[in-house]
């Protein structure tokens, strides 16, 4: 089945400055990559997603690249604010794989803190 | 329009006991999806219901657990004989007519087991 992994397990960034975060997955089938953002005590609300017939996606400060040839995806926050502080995730899925497409595999969690 | 209602948002079970969660989907939606979250880990898929059948359950454990959704009311999911390694947060999702489309979260039940 498909693995994700996520890095960094922690960031912190100063109020303004951008932050990444990398995640790659094993499966090449994969097509669908969703980024939510958690935060305290609340469910993961999607913030951004991207298919893979496209390398990257745009969306005010946040920005999402694919590579599909390195198997990865990163999330890029720019002109970060401190309500940005939350635990971010990655999820991949397979859109084609004969129905089971709904089943998002998850990294596990990027805490970024913006200090202000 | 709600989005995707939990509850309890907590709840404390001693071993032994049995946990029932309940989740109504967001308006209009006929799908829902049921993960679990273990502290310092990403979520787990574990089961994936439309209104009165379980499409896949193959990420939920064989024994204690059990999901439905009726074709009235919120879908359950059910845990008997709850030990501590069932303590988690649990997330339903939702999405409108199509397994391809938005998954969208609830707050979750957080579940303690002393």
């Amino acid at each position: 089945g498909e693995n994700v992994e996520q890095h960094p397990s922690t960031l912190s960034v100063q109020e303004g400055d951008s932050a990444v975060i990398k995640c790659t997955y094993s499966d090449s089938a994969s097509n669908y990559f969703p980024w939510y953002k958690q935060e305290l005590g609340k469910g993961p609300q999607l913030i951004i997603d991207i298919r893979s017939n496209v390398g990257e996606k745009k969306d005010q400060r946040i920005a999402v690249t694919l590579n599909k040839t390195a198997k990865h995806f990163s999330l890029h926050i720019t002109e970060t604010q401190p309500e940005d502080s939350a635990v971010y995730f990655c999820a991949a899925s397979n859109e084609n794989s004969g129905g089971s497409n709904y089943k998002l595999t998850f990294g596990k969690g990027t805490l970024l803190t913006v200090n202000p | 329009n709600a989005g995707v209602m939990q509850n309890p948002r907590h709840l404390v079970r001693r071993r032994g006991q049995e946990a029932r969660l309940r989740c109504s989907p967001m308006k209009g939606h006929s799908h829902v999806y049921w993960y679990r979250q273990l502290p310092e880990e990403g979520l787990k898929f574990m089961v994936y219901l439309q209104k009165e059948n379980i499409i896949d359950e193959s990420g939920m454990p064989k024994e204690r657990f059990s999901a439905e959704f009726p074709k009235e009311g919120p879908s359950i999911l059910r845990i008997q004989q709850v030990v501590r390694g069932d303590s988690a947060a649990y997330f339903c999702a939702s999405s409108p007519a199509s397994s391809t489309d938005t998954q969208y979260f609830g707050p979750g039940t957080r579940l303690t087991v002393l």
